[in-house]
């Protein structure tokens, strides 16, 4: 069974360039997740995914980023424009039940210079 | 908030030693999972403990919590190189996300 796939693995852009980041969860897994690790910090949550619905996006740092799940596949982070605080590690994670063991992708990581 | 809190932040050992690393957390919860991650890779889930659960063994991992102290410590035991890696605590009480806090780097030194 192919797990969680994240793309691409490193993007390095420009200060106010656009980014988007693709995560393809586990099929058959409804939620799907999106973490963040910026640099010596802890990693963060960002948002849920219900299918197409977003259960909870409490965390999505400000209107400059855009995440979409259509048609409850895969999804979709874009960054825009992007800030150089916004370099990390974006991590993609799936489950079939709701906070059960969440398996995760080998995350983005995203340097914006 | 759910959060772990990793202890101790980084720890250095030699091939074939044990190492012992803490987590804490604040609220009651449904169950504590340990995650590791490789440098350059991505998060792998390595045990789970449920809240009515002691100690669970996996491979060389040993898991232990204690609800009454909110902790919970892993044991890798006769570790090799290919253990370095951060380690990562993270607890839910059934309805929350995941929260990790930032977890011990493990050197292991041939």
């Amino acid at each position: 069974e192919a797990g969680v796939t994240q793309f691409p693995s490193h993007s390095v852009i420009e200060k106010g360039q656009t980014v988007t980041l693709r995560c393809d969860p586990i099929s058959g897994h409804d939620n799907l997740y999106w973490y963040r690790r910026v640099m010596g910090k802890e990693i963060k949550f960002l948002l849920h995914f219900v299918k197409e619905s977003k259960q909870d996006e409490s965390g999505m740092p400000n209107n400059r980023f855009l995440a979409e799940r259509t048609g409850g596949t895969y999804s979709t982070l874009k960054v825009q424009p992007a800030e150089l605080e916004d370099s990390g590690v974006y991590f993609c994670a799936s489950s079939q039940v709701r906070v059960a063991e969440q398996y995760f992708g080998p995350g983005t990581r995203l340097t914006v210079t | 908030s759910q959060q772990g809190e990793e202890d101790p932040q980084a720890l250095s050992i030699q091939e074939g030693e044990n190492a012992t690393m803490n987590c804490s957390y604040k609220t009651s919860i449904n169950n504590l999972q340990w995650y590791r991650q490789n440098s350059g890779r991505g998060l792998v889930h390595l045990i789970l403990i449920r809240s009515n659960e002691r100690e669970k063994h996996s491979g060389r991992l040993r898991v232990t919590l204690d609800t009454s102290k909110k902790s919970s410590s892993l044991l890798i035991t006769a570790s090799r190189a290919a253990d370095t890696a951060s380690y990562f605590c993270t607890s839910n009480s059934g309805y929350s996300t995941l929260t990790f806090g930032k977890g011990t780097m493990l050197l292991v030194s041939p």
